[in-house]
């Protein structure tokens, strides 16, 4: 079962503007969450992470806000840029000894000119 | 700082073949990861080492996978027969000691095609 989702498989979003990315988990469970931005032929990198006792956290152009009662999650870059053309990633996890990350199904952001 | 190392990068096989792909993680990184990203889906977790331990690998289809960490370092992950749904990127990640699932560096992947 899809327990993060990101219905999304694309986005394009004008140089300058601000870029919404979504994602949706149905595991409560889940303590922590984040984002990774995977450019082709590379393995994902960390961008940002919320935890759940959060709604929002920011760094530089980058912010997550956290709906908990809603188990919905959004990044918002502003302003976009060209190179943050790529794949993001949400994913999720619980702490513990054998914790392990749950990805989305990612959304291609596109920042034209 | 060097990162996640794997090799190879690229592998075609035909389906029944064998394949095995390496991984170097970060220096000092207890925590060792493969996943499997099938086109148009998120990585998925194949397999978690810490150390030399497996820690998960209920997602691991043992009857043609398998994966070993000798000496809690380098790891080899093998598929043996490979079938045609084995075709993905496979991504390996550590993350360093005590900072469990939330802090993982992640190599470039090696993409397998099974023909």
């Amino acid at each position: 079962d899809q327990q993060v989702k990101q219905n999304s498989p694309s986005l394009s979003v004008q140089e300058g503007r601000i870029s919404i990315l979504n994602c949706d988990y149905t595991n409560s469970m889940f303590d922590y969450f984040l984002w990774y931005k995977k450019y082709p032929a590379e393995g994902p990198t960390f961008l940002i992470s919320i935890s759940s006792i959060k709604d929002k956290n920011e760094d530089g152009r980058f912010t997550v806000f956290l709906n908990k009662s809603a188990k919905h999650l959004s990044l918002h870059i502003v302003p976009s840029q060209p190179g943050d053309s790529a794949v993001y990633f949400c994913a999720a996890y619980k702490p513990g000894t054998a914790s392990k990350l749950t990805f989305g199904t990612g959304t291609r952001l596109q920042v034209t000119l | 700082e060097a990162g996640v190392a794997q090799s190879p990068r690229y592998k075609i096989i035909e389906k029944r073949q064998s394949v095995a792909f390496w991984c170097n993680p970060i220096s000092g990184h207890a925590t060792l990861y493969w996943y499997q990203q099938i086109l148009g889906q998120g990585p998925k977790l194949l397999i978690q080492f810490q150390n030399n331990g497996v820690v998960d690998d209920s997602q691991l289809p043992k009857d043609r996978f398998s994966a070993e960490r000798l000496k809690g370092v380098d790891s080899t992950l093998k598929i043996q027969p490979a079938k045609l749904e084995d075709s993905a990127v496979y991504l390996c990640a550590s993350s360093p000691p005590a900072r469990g699932a939330g802090e993982q560096y992640f190599g470039p992947g090696t993409r397998l095609t099974v023909t």
